[in-house]
């Protein structure tokens, strides 16, 4: 079983680019997240989708974008990278508020 | 406000050791649930338990037990006889009932020696 699968693993940006980092799974679960994890901080939610079709900003939403293709898919888009976004992005999902969240492996995004 | 507190920024010890890391909250809600997870130098997130605040009872799986006391808002986790594959950062989280948000604490990083 893959779990949550997210693309790429690994990305270098120069200020202003833009790209998107994608993230599936196929537990069906209803509920996916994006976090971002600075060096000796715990992660920090950026969006999330409770369900297929709603969106909602985390604790910290500014400079990204999100879109929950369906059930299995939830994007961030990054529409002008800046160095402050210099990060490793995590995707997970759950089955639903308090169940256990399943991560994927992480983006280590670097800006320049 | 809601608040994870993981006060022990690096801990060391000889392995065999025990080793307890502390995690302590702050939620105004009744319903809440508790995480922690395990991330190796690899980076990945591995799940390791979740407890609900209804359920006190303290767990023990192989060498690791959780010590949860709503009394003292603390969610602590012992590590029995350490290894060095024990080596990694460990964080505690909370997720409020009112909300889709997984508050994290800072993280401890435990480092076994042989």
């Amino acid at each position: 079983n893959a779990g949550v699968t997210q693309t790429p693993k690994f990305q270098v940006l120069k200020t202003g680019q833009s790209m998107t980092l994608q993230c599936a799974q196929d537990m069906n679960h209803n509920s996916m997240y994006w976090y971002r994890q600075d060096p000796g901080m715990g992660l920090r939610l950026i969006y999330y989708s409770a369900s297929e079709g709603t969106t909602d900003k985390g604790e910290v939403p500014n400079g990204y974008n999100v879109s929950r293709l369906n059930k299995r898919e939830f994007s961030l888009r990054l529409e002008s990278a800046a160095p402050s976004q210099t990060s490793v992005y995590f995707c997970a999902s759950s089955e639903a508020r308090g169940l256990g969240y399943t991560f994927g492996s992480g983006t280590r995004l670097t800006v320049v | 406000a809601q608040k994870v507190t993981q006060a022990q920024t690096e801990i060391s010890v000889v392995e065999k050791e025990d080793v307890t890391l502390d995690c302590v909250y702050e939620t105004r809600d009744t319903t809440y649930y508790l995480f922690w997870y395990k991330q190796p130098p690899s980076g990945e997130l591995v799940f390791l338990i979740r407890r609900n605040s209804f359920d006190e009872q303290n767990e023990i799986s192989g060498r690791y037990s959780w010590n949860f006391q709503k009394s003292t808002s603390s969610f602590n986790f012992t590590i029995t006889a350490s290894q060095v594959v024990d080596s990694a950062v460990y964080f505690c989280a909370l997720n409020e009932d009112s909300n889709y948000q997984l508050i994290w604490g800072a993280g401890t990083k435990l480092i076994i020696k042989p």
